[in-house]
């Protein structure tokens, strides 16, 4: 069963820093691109940032670019977001997602973890 | 960057009716390369649709995509009562893979 569990979420001042990451398991996790998606509180999807199954090529919205770092590390089967300079519209559930085809960067995103809470405040 | 649009906002129905929602890109979108998902509160999203009119796996035969270009419906052929939920289209054919703002179902 394929399963991915984030984890880092706090509340961290404006300005700060953070690194969440995804726990993936249940199939081949260096067969597929991964993806960072958030979502404010009562708002849509926005996405974030995605990283491609061997890490060679990484994508980010205009709205992070300069501030966040994707990563991973296969040998763990696992996925981080860096977020540097955090402001207040950060705020949002942030959740992994699977690209859907291996070996592929341009994939719908079949499987979602259940998201972790970043709050940026003062 | 391809801006994606959905209408309507909100779609007030009842179940056993039909449902068509509508997404439109701003530039055509490459390969047809358009979702949709479903989601429902305090859930993650669900894949519905991919390549623009794929059903994914496990995903009833009621829920139908159409669509190519900058022109995409996701229709549903009669509404359940577990459809009631908000659907996003999102483009994957390059990045940014925006999504659009929603379509939110709810029961008349």
């Amino acid at each position: 069963e394929v399963q991915l569990v984030e984890s880092g979420g706090v509340v961290v001042q404006p300005g700060g820093s953070l690194r969440i990451s995804c726990a993936a398991s249940g199939f081949t996790f260096d067969d597929h691109t991964m993806h960072w998606v958030r979502q404010a509180p009562g708002k849509g999807l926005e996405w974030v940032s995605l990283i491609s199954w061997d890490g060679d090529s990484t994508y980010y919205a205009d709205s992070v670019k300069g501030r966040f770092t994707i990563s991973r590390d296969n040998s763990k089967n696992s996925l981080f977001l860096q977020m540097d300079s955090l402001r207040s519209d950060d705020s949002a559930f942030y959740y992994c997602a699977r690209g859907d085809v291996p070996v592929q960067v341009f994939a719908p995103s079949d499987f979602w973890g259940q998201g972790t809470l970043v709050t940026v405040s003062s | 960057e391809i801006v994606l649009t959905q209408s309507p906002g909100t779609l007030s129905l009842s179940p056993g009716g039909g449902a068509t929602l509508s997404c439109r890109a701003s530039q055509s979108v490459k390969s047809n390369y358009l979702a949709w998902y479903q989601q429902k509160p305090g859930q993650a999203p669900r894949l519905l649709i991919y390549g623009a009119s794929n059903r994914a796996t496990g995903i009833p035969d009621r829920f139908s995509g159409s669509g190519s270009g900058t022109d995409f419906a996701l229709t549903i052929s009669s509404l359940e009562p577990e459809d009631f939920a908000v659907y996003y289209c999102q483009h994957y054919g390059r990045s940014p893979f925006t999504f659009g703002p929603g379509t939110k179902v709810d029961i008349k």
